[in-house]
């Protein structure tokens, strides 16, 4: 069965500095890979998505993610953090397109 | 609107009560989910509908969680004898059809159970 571990529960960045967000997975066969933004009291968004094409994928508000077959990892990037990205991060993983499985979750606090 | 909507936003049942959620898919929308977020921690999925068709309820937690969608567009999660650990965010998402798809969410249910 597939599952995803995110690495910080909590990331604190200043506006303007870069942002990471590490995400592994476990999979037994090529999955599907999905970041999803939730802001307070709305519904999770889709920042991005991999599905085995591209391994460097480009997703909205000038986030990327790359996956690493070979780490296992699919790490969530931006260049420069605005106060705006402050919300909570889920890295998702579907293996065969089965069910999706969330991480605990990556909470980002942006400092002016 | 054109989002996924959900009633009621917010829950508040004694112990024992029954409930009943309601999600309101996009329109076109085949497969429908049902995910339980509790505070602090990522969703979890319950449930998935292609059309009128449960195909999944690997993910319901007992017997007292029950989910349909007899049309194949609206769907209702009910919780019969609603119990303290039932307190969590109910999250109901549809894609175009299955997980491989974006799934577009709605903003969920805060039962809170007394």
């Amino acid at each position: 069965a597939q599952s995803v571990t995110q690495l910080d529960s909590h990331v604190s960045v200043s506006e303007g500095t870069p942002v990471l967000l590490r995400c592994n997975y476990s999979s037994s066969y090529s999955p599907s890979l999905f970041w999803y933004v939730q802001h307070p009291n709305k519904g999770l968004q889709l920042l991005l998505k991999y599905t085995s094409a591209a391994t460097l994928v480009k997703g909205i508000n000038g986030f990327e993610a790359e996956f690493k077959k070979s780490e296992t990892s699919f790490h969530l990037t931006k260049p420069s953090a605005h106060m705006s990205d402050a919300a909570e991060y889920f890295c998702v993983v579907s293996d065969r397109g089965n069910d999706m499985r969330f991480g605990a979750g990556t909470r980002l606090t942006v400092k002016p | 609107g054109a989002g996924v909507s959900q009633s009621p936003r917010y829950k508040v049942a004694k112990r024992g009560q029954d409930v009943a959620l309601r999600c309101d898919p996009i329109s076109g929308h085949v497969s429908l989910f049902w995910y339980q977020q509790a505070l602090g921690q990522g969703p979890e999925f319950l449930t998935y509908f292609q059309n009128e068709a449960q195909l999944d309820k690997s993910g319901l937690p007992s017997d007292r969680f029950f989910a349909e969608r007899p049309e194949g567009s609206v769907s209702t999660l009910k919780i019969q004898r609603t119990q303290q650990e039932d307190s969590a965010v109910y999250l109901c998402a549809s894609s175009f059809v299955g997980f491989q798809y974006e799934q577009y969410f709605g903003p969920g249910t805060r039962l809170t159970v007394t």
